[in-house]
C-alpha cells in the first residue's frame, strides 16, 4: 500500500539544524511532488515547501527561504527537510505529504523540539 | 497571498444533525479548494478535493460544494467519529502552492 514513513522524534537546541527523513513506499516515488508542512503545539497547519523527487526542483514558502532545504535520494526513495537555526518556535510536529490532488497521503510526522 | 478564513472556529453540533462548515479566500481563484480531518495524535487526512470531490473512501455524508471565494464543507448526519478538526485549503494548479485556514473544531454539543 500506499505508504510515507518518517524518521523518529528530535530534541534539538537552539541555533542547531534538524533533518527529517520521509521514506515512500507503495508508488512511484519520482512521480509525485513531497510536500512539508508543520503543525506547531495547539496550532494549525503550516506548508513550508515541496520537493520535485524526479528534477530535485524546489519551492519554499518565504517565511522559511535561507533556513530550509529540501532534497530526496531516489536509490531509497526517500525525501528530507532540513532545517537549520531552530528557535523555540520551530517546535512542532512536521509531516511530509505527497502531493496530487490535495494531500492524499502523508507521513506520520515527526515530533521536533527545539529547549536550551 | 491568497488568506483561508474558517468559520466558525468552533461548531457545536449533536450526533445524527448536519454540519455546515465554511470557508472563505481572500481573492477569487480556480475551485482548487481542499478538506482535511484531523483527530488528535493523527495526521491530517484528506477528505474533499477540487472543491467538491470526495477522496478515495471518503463516506458519502461528507460534500463539498463552492466557487469563487466561498467554499463549505457539509457533515450529514454526523457520526461520533466524525468530531474533529476541520481545515480548507487552496492550491494553485501548478507549480503547486497551498494555503491552510486556521481550522474549525467540530465538537459534540
Amino acid at each position: 500500500q500506499v505508504q510515507l514513513v518518517q524518521s523518529g522524534a528530535e530534541m534539538k537546541k537552539p541555533g542547531a539544524s534538524v533533518k527529517v527523513s520521509c521514506k515512500a513506499s507503495g508508488y512511484t516515488f519520482i512521480g509525485y511532488y513531497m510536500n512539508w508542512v508543520r503543525q506547531a503545539p495547539g496550532q494549525g497547519l503550516e506548508w513550508m515547501g515541496w520537493i520535485n523527487p524526479n528534477s530535485g526542483g524546489t519551492k519554499y514558502v518565504q517565511k522559511f527561504q535561507g533556513r530550509v532545504t529540501m532534497t530526496r535520494d531516489t536509490s531509497i526513495s526517500t525525501a528530507y527537510m532540513e532545517l537549520s537555526g531552530l528557535t523555540s518556535d520551530d517546535t512542532a510536529v512536521y509531516y511530509c505529504a505527497r502531493d496530487g490532488d490535495g494531500m492524499a497521503v502523508w507521513g506520520q510526522g515527526t515530533t521536533v523540539t527545539v529547549s536550551s | 497571498e491568497i488568506v483561508m478564513t474558517q468559520s466558525p472556529a468552533t461548531l457545536s453540533v449533536s450526533p445524527g444533525e448536519r454540519a455546515t462548515l465554511s470557508c472563505r479566500a481572500s481573492q477569487s481563484f480556480l475551485t482548487n479548494v481542499a478538506w482535511y480531518q484531523q483527530k488528535p495524535g493523527q495526521a491530517p487526512r484528506l477528505l474533499i478535493y477540487g472543491a467538491s470531490t470526495r477522496a478515495t473512501g471518503i463516506p458519502a455524508r461528507f460534500s463539498g460544494s463552492g466557487s469563487g471565494t466561498e467554499f463549505t464543507l457539509n457533515i450529514s448526519s454526523l457520526q461520533s467519529e466524525d468530531f474533529a478538526v476541520y481545515y480548507c485549503q487552496q492550491y494553485n494548479n501548478w507549480p503547486p502552492e497551498y494555503t491552510f485556514g486556521q481550522g474549525t473544531k467540530l465538537e459534540v454539543k
